[in-house]
């Protein structure tokens, strides 16, 4: 089955405590982004790649990490989470560099207290 | 600055009683515009995408079209299993693959 899965789906986590957020598509598409979901503020997007070892800004990058080292994999990482950063995450990946649509994971909940 | 707003906030609809959502941008360098559906709990699932104005599409009870400024997506004899936020995006940059969506509308349809 065609899909972008993410994990874990739920992390409650303490200001400071570095962590990773995995995403991983088994389609081989190039591009692959991640994006965070506040209540009134809708989907923002992070960081996005346009191919293995191509990474670029999204409108909210400050805060985050990512690397792009294996095609179906775009973990994000976070060295020194913050409270401002509870939110919910979805990872999303599409065909090629043109403006495709794209394919969503499940999302995960982060909590830093 | 780019911008992507979608009105109403929130529709609520009686079954059968077609509407439309609107969603106006104001963003340089256009490469596509998108709707999404998205359920409680879930990721978004695609819809449409649009490339330029003029351009129509649909699907079962749903039509998106597109001018210089704004997309509608239009709803016919919504179905109780049509409730869902209808989120609006624009891609811009080089290759289209920078995303603004807006906040979008959520769509109640009572049987």
């Amino acid at each position: 089955e065609a899909q972008v899965t993410q994990n874990p789906r739920y992390l409650i986590t303490v200001t400071g405590k570095k962590l990773t957020v995995t995403c991983s598509q088994n389609m081989n598409h190039e591009y692959m982004s991640w994006y965070r979901q506040d209540p009134g503020l809708g989907l923002r997007q992070i960081y996005y790649s346009m191919n293995v070892e191509v990474t670029d800004k999204g409108d909210v990058p400050e805060g985050y990490k990512v690397s792009r080292k294996e095609k179906r994999n775009f973990p994000l990482i976070l060295e020194s989470p913050s409270p401002n950063q509870t939110s919910l995450y979805f990872c999303a990946s599409s065909l090629g560099r043109n403006p495709y649509e794209q394919y969503f994971g499940p999302g995960t909940r982060l909590t830093v207290t | 600055e780019d911008q992507v707003t979608q009105s109403p906030e929130a529709l609520r609809l009686q079954e059968g009683e077609s509407s439309s959502l609107n969603c106006s941008y104001t963003v340089s360098g256009l490469r596509g515009l998108f709707w999404y559906r998205q359920d409680p709990g879930k990721g978004p699932e695609f819809l449409f995408t649009l490339y330029s104005a003029g351009e129509e599409k649909e699907k079962e009870r749903l039509k998106a079209t597109l001018t210089k400024k704004e997309s509608f997506l239009h709803i016919t004899a919504p179905k109780p299993e049509d409730s869902a936020t209808y989120l609006c995006a624009v891609s811009r940059g080089n290759y289209g693959q920078n995303f603004v969506f807006g906040p979008g509308t959520r769509l109640s349809v009572l049987p």
